[in-house]
C-alpha cells in the first residue's frame, strides 16, 4: 500500500510567521504535488516535483516555495505566511506506471 | 494552461437512483482523465480513470464515458448508496506532471 503522510493534520500560525508544511512517500515515486483545497475551488496545484532538487510551478505559486532534498520528501514553506493562505494542504505522489496519484490526509492551515 | 469545468456542484437523489456528473476540458492534448472520490475529514481517492484511447470504462457500479470530439467526459454511478455520499473530482492531465481538477461535486444519496 502507497503510504503519503504529512507532518500535521492541523496547525495554527501568526501572521508573517515561516510555516513548514512536509510531506513523506514511500514509494520511491518521482513526482511530488502540492495542492491547497478551498471549498467551491476544487484543489489548485502550487507547485510540483518530478525529481530530487527538481520542481516547477504549479497555477498559484505565489507565496509558495518548495524543497526537494530527497527522493521521498517534499517540503512546501511559506516564506511569510498571511491570512489568505489559511486553507487545507494536500500532498501528493505519482506512480509513473499508473499516473494514479496518492493523497495524504491533509494539513489544516490556520493563520491568524 | 488547461481549464477543467465541472457540473453540477452538488447534487442529491435518492438510493438506488443513478447520479452522473460531467466535466469539460479545454487542452485536446489533454490524455488521462481521473475521478477522485473525497469523504468527509479523508483524502482524496481514486476510484476510476480512463485515458483517451478509450471511450467507456465500466468497474461494478461506476462508469466513466469520454467523448474526445466535444472534450467531456462523465462518471456514471448506478444504484447509488448512501456510503456513495461523497465530494467527487474529476481531473485532466496531458504529461502526468500536471493535473488540472474541477471544483467538485457534492454527491448526496438519501435512504
Amino acid at each position: 500500500d502507497v503510504k503519503v503522510t504529512q507532518s500535521s493534520r492541523y496547525l495554527v500560525k501568526r501572521t508573517g510567521e515561516k510555516v513548514f508544511l512536509e510531506c513523506v512517500q514511500d514509494m520511491d515515486h518521482e513526482n511530488m504535488f502540492w495542492y491547497r483545497q478551498d471549498p467551491g475551488l476544487g484543489l489548485r496545484l502550487i507547485y510540483f516535483s518530478y525529481d530530487v532538487k527538481m520542481k516547477e510551478k504549479g497555477d498559484i505559486p505565489e507565496g509558495y516555495s518548495v524543497s526537494r532534498e530527497k527522493k521521498e520528501r517534499f517540503s512546501l514553506i511559506l516564506e511569510s505566511a498571511s491570512t489568505n493562505q489559511t486553507s487545507m494542504y494536500l500532498c501528493a505522489s505519482r506512480n509513473p506506471s499508473t499516473d494514479t496519484q496518492y493523497f495524504g490526509p491533509g494539513t489544516r492551515l490556520t493563520v491568524l | 494552461g488547461e481549464n477543467v469545468e465541472q457540473h453540477p456542484s452538488t447534487l442529491s437523489v435518492q438510493e438506488g437512483d443513478s447520479a452522473v456528473i460531467k466535466c469539460t476540458y479545454s487542452d485536446s492534448a489533454s490524455n488521462y482523465f481521473p475521478w477522485y472520490k473525497q469523504e468527509l475529514g479523508k483524502r482524496p481517492q481514486l476510484i476510476i480513470d480512463i485515458r483517451s484511447n478509450v471511450g467507456e470504462k465500466k468497474d461494478q457500479r461506476i462508469a466513466v464515458t469520454l467523448n474526445k470530439t466535444a472534450k467531456h467526459f462523465s462518471l456514471h454511478i448506478t444504484e447509488t448508496q448512501p456510503e456513495d455520499s461523497a465530494v467527487y473530482f474529476c481531473a485532466a492531465s496531458i504529461t502526468g506532471n500536471q493535473f488540472y481538477f474541477g471544483t467538485g461535486t457534492s454527491l448526496t444519496v438519501i435512504p
